[in-house]
C-alpha cells in the first residue's frame, strides 16, 4: 500500500531564506509525483508535476526533484516571500494512473 | 478553479440525514475524483471515475456512494450522515498528467 510522508509538518522561516520541503513514498512504482499549494480554506493549486521518467521540474523560484529509487522528492523554494505562506502537499499517482495518494502536507510560514 | 464547480460550499447536517454533494466540470475530462480532507491531514480518495458509467472505490469509500451518468457530473451521496464524515470534500478532474480541484464543500455533521 502506497504511503506518502512529508517532513517537516510545519516550518517557519524569515523572508529571503531558501528552504527545502521533503516528501517520501513507500512504493517506487509511481506514474508521477505532484506538488500542490493550498491556502487556508481554499482548494489546491498545482505547482509542479514530475513524471516518473523525469528527475526534476522547475517553475520560477520553485524546483522539485524526484528520486524514484529511494522514494523521495524535494521541493526547493528560493528566496522565500511572505506570499509563499501556505500548506504544500505532495501527491503520488500510482502506476495504474488512476489513484493519487496525498501526504499530510507541510505548513509553511514566511515571516516578513 | 479550472472549470470545476462544487455545491454547496457549506452544509450542516444532523446525524442520520442524507445529502448529495454536487460536482460539475466543463473541461471534458474523463477522470473525476472525490477526496475528503480532515483537519491537518492530506486528501484521502473516496471514489473515482474514469468515464461515464464507470466508478470505483478509493481509500475511504464506506458511507458514500457515487454515480457518473454524464462526463460533466459526478455527485457524491451520503446516505446516513455520521459525525466521522465531518470534513472538507474536494472534487477533482484530470488525467495522469495533472489534476485540477474544485473549491471544496465544508460539511459538518452534528
Amino acid at each position: 500500500k502506497q504511503e506518502v510522508t512529508q517532513i517537516p509538518a510545519a516550518l517557519s522561516v524569515p523572508e529571503g531564506e531558501n528552504l527545502v520541503l521533503n516528501c517520501s513514498f513507500t512504493d517506487s512504482a509511481i506514474y508521477n509525483l505532484q506538488w500542490f499549494r493550498q491556502d487556508p480554506g481554499k482548494g489546491l493549486t498545482s505547482l509542479l508535476l514530475i513524471q516518473s521518467s523525469q528527475r526534476e521540474q522547475t517553475s520560477g523560484r520553485l524546483n522539485a526533484s524526484l528520486d524514484k529509487s529511494s522514494g523521495r522528492s524535494t521541493l526547493y523554494i528560493a528566496a522565500s516571500q511572505p506570499g509563499d505562506s501556505a500548506t504544500y502537499l505532495c501527491a503520488v499517482t500510482t502506476s495504474g494512473g488512476f489513484k493519487t495518494i496525498f501526504g499530510a502536507g507541510t505548513r509553511l510560514f514566511v515571516k516578513a | 478553479n479550472a472549470g470545476v464547480t462544487q455545491t454547496p460550499k457549506f452544509r450542516i447536517l444532523k446525524i442520520g440525514q442524507s445529502m448529495t454533494l454536487q460536482c460539475t466540470q466543463d473541461m471534458n475530462h474523463n477522470y473525476m475524483y472525490w477526496y475528503r480532507q480532515d483537519p491537518g491531514m492530506g486528501l484521502k480518495l473516496i471514489y473515482y471515475s474514469v468515464g461515464a458509467g464507470i466508478t470505483d472505490k478509493g481509500e475511504v469509500p464506506n458511507g458514500y456512494n457515487v454515480s457518473r451518468s454524464t462526463t460533466e457530473d459526478f455527485p457524491l451521496r451520503l446516505e446516513l450522515a455520521a459525525p466521522s464524515q465531518t470534513s472538507v470534500y474536494f472534487c477533482g478532474i484530470g488525467s495522469t498528467d495533472t489534476q485540477y480541484f474544485g473549491p471544496g464543500t465544508r460539511l459538518t455533521v452534528l
